[in-house]
């Protein structure tokens, strides 16, 4: 069965540094989410990409964010200058039809990435 | 900030009891309903889409019925079992493709 995968499951890094989170989606689905949860708090959206380009982002998702998909199998979230808070769980999601043939669809999360930043 | 909640937050039923639980979202905006099972250090796996009023969905021991008029929707679990254990999550997709999820509702099946 097609998966979302996530690189590096693991990603610890200094403050100010930047780092970049990697996702797969599953071949054909066309939009693509970046979420994360900080430890002991709610899934949060970070941001929603269609048609390379982002279609529509939180208040989360500031400038140090930034997303792309470079060669149309990667997607990938990167905090340029990463801060403390931003230790959390970052999710990759790809949405795609569920096999009913019902034009609301299914999201399909990855593993997900977990950030530490020091 | 729009909030979607769910009750309760944490629940610990005997194995066979039969279990339900509460989503609570706006009702303007309302584009679609996703549930989701999350297993500890798994990711969450998709349940249901849930998009009309009156909606009921069902798969195997567990379904979902949705109120879109007055924001909820109801997951029930019929003879759970400890493989249910988990924490279930439902998330609010608006009409601007963003998706908003709720604190979930941590299960835990006592055998």
């Amino acid at each position: 069965e097609p998966e979302v995968t996530q690189t590096p499951s693991h990603q610890v890094t200094q403050m100010g540094q930047e780092v970049i989170l990697r996702c797969v989606p599953i071949s054909n689905h066309l939009y693509f989410y970046w979420y994360r949860q900080i430890l002991g708090q709610k899934v949060e959206f970070l941001v929603s990409f269609y048609n390379n380009e982002i279609s529509e982002k939180s208040e989360i998702f500031d400038d140090q964010f930034s997303v792309e998909r470079p060669d149309g199998s990667n997607f990938t979230l990167k905090i340029r200058s990463t801060k403390l808070e931003d230790s959390a769980m970052y999710f990759c999601a790809s949405l795609g039809t569920s096999g009913s043939g019902n034009s609301y669809n299914e999201q399909f999360f990855g593993p997900g990435t977990r950030l530490t930043v020091l | 900030i729009l909030n979607v909640e769910q009750s309760p937050q944490s629940l610990h039923v005997q194995e066979g009891d039969s279990t339900n639980f509460t989503c609570s979202f706006p009702s303007s905006n309302f584009y679609a309903l996703h549930w989701y099972r999350w297993e500890t250090a798994k990711s969450p796996e998709a349940l249901f889409v849930m998009t009309l009023n009156g909606d009921e969905k069902k798969k195997g021991r567990i379904s979902a019925t949705l109120n879109t008029k007055e924001g909820y929707s109801y997951l029930y679990i019929k003879g759970s079992q400890p493989e249910d254990s988990a924490t279930y999550l439902c998330a609010f997709w608006d009409t601007g493709n963003q998706f908003y999820f709720g604190t979930g509702t941590s299960l835990t099946v006592i055998p």
